[in-house]
């Protein structure tokens, strides 16, 4: 089954901890994608990456940071420095970068109090 | 940046065909436009793409005027399961999609 997976779906973390979010995809596509988005709201771009060791900041990079080691992985770190960092984090991939069709990920709420 | 502007709300009865409008008056000569569906707490799904005139899939279609400024998205015969959020985005430049807010579809039975 070709998909994207986002671990965990809950995540809960005390202020000042970094946490890591997981995203994995098994479609082979060369773009990958962070989201955030807030209750009420649309998406907000957080990173993205065309090919394996690139990466391009989005709209709202600024306590987040990410890497790209893997085609298949794309894990999103929210630092101690991302003021309000609740919000529910969603992974995208795609062909190439800037394409067309955006598949993404089931989600992962992440709390932190 | 071609951002896109969307009703924010539509309640529609179920079995109607409801068409939701977006405006891009900014959009760039290359830029496709794209809509997305969304359901609570999952991640937005792709519904139809096109670049002008009309595209049909087998779920909905998609009217792009000659300016290209707007574009309407048609849902026939809707029902319950497609209230969701739907967003219209048009590819800004090579590497990024703008989600704005959405239009938020209430189907009543």
């Amino acid at each position: 089954d070709g998909g994207i997976t986002q671990s965990p779906k809950y995540l809960f973390r005390k202020e000042g901890q970094n946490v890591t979010l997981s995203c994995e995809q098994n479609l082979n596509h060369d773009a990958m994608y962070w989201y955030r988005q807030d209750p009420g709201q649309g998406l907000r771009l957080i990173y993205y990456s065309q090919i394996v060791n690139d990466f391009q900041k989005g709209d709202i990079a600024e306590g987040y940071s990410v890497s790209r080691e893997k085609k298949e992985s794309f894990p999103l770190t929210v630092t101690s420095a991302q003021k309000n960092p609740t919000a529910f984090y969603l992974c995208a991939s795609s062909w190439q970068s800037g394409a067309d069709e955006q598949y993404f990920g089931p989600g992962t709420r992440l709390t932190v109090t | 940046l071609a951002k896109t502007t969307q009703p924010i709300s539509m309640d529609s009865y179920e079995g109607q065909e409801v068409n939701i409008t977006c405006s891009h008056n900014n959009i760039a000569t290359n830029d496709y436009i794209t809509w997305y569906q969304q359901f609570p707490s999952q991640g937005p799904r792709f519904i139809i793409q096109g670049y002008k005139t009309k595209v049909t899939n087998e779920v909905a279609s998609l009217f792009i005027p000659a300016d290209r400024k707007s574009s309407t998205l048609s849902l026939p015969r809707v029902s319950l399961s497609d209230t969701a959020v739907y967003y219209c985005l048009v590819r800004t430049g090579a590497n990024n999609l703008f989600f704005g807010t959405g239009t938020r579809l209430t189907v009543i039975p």
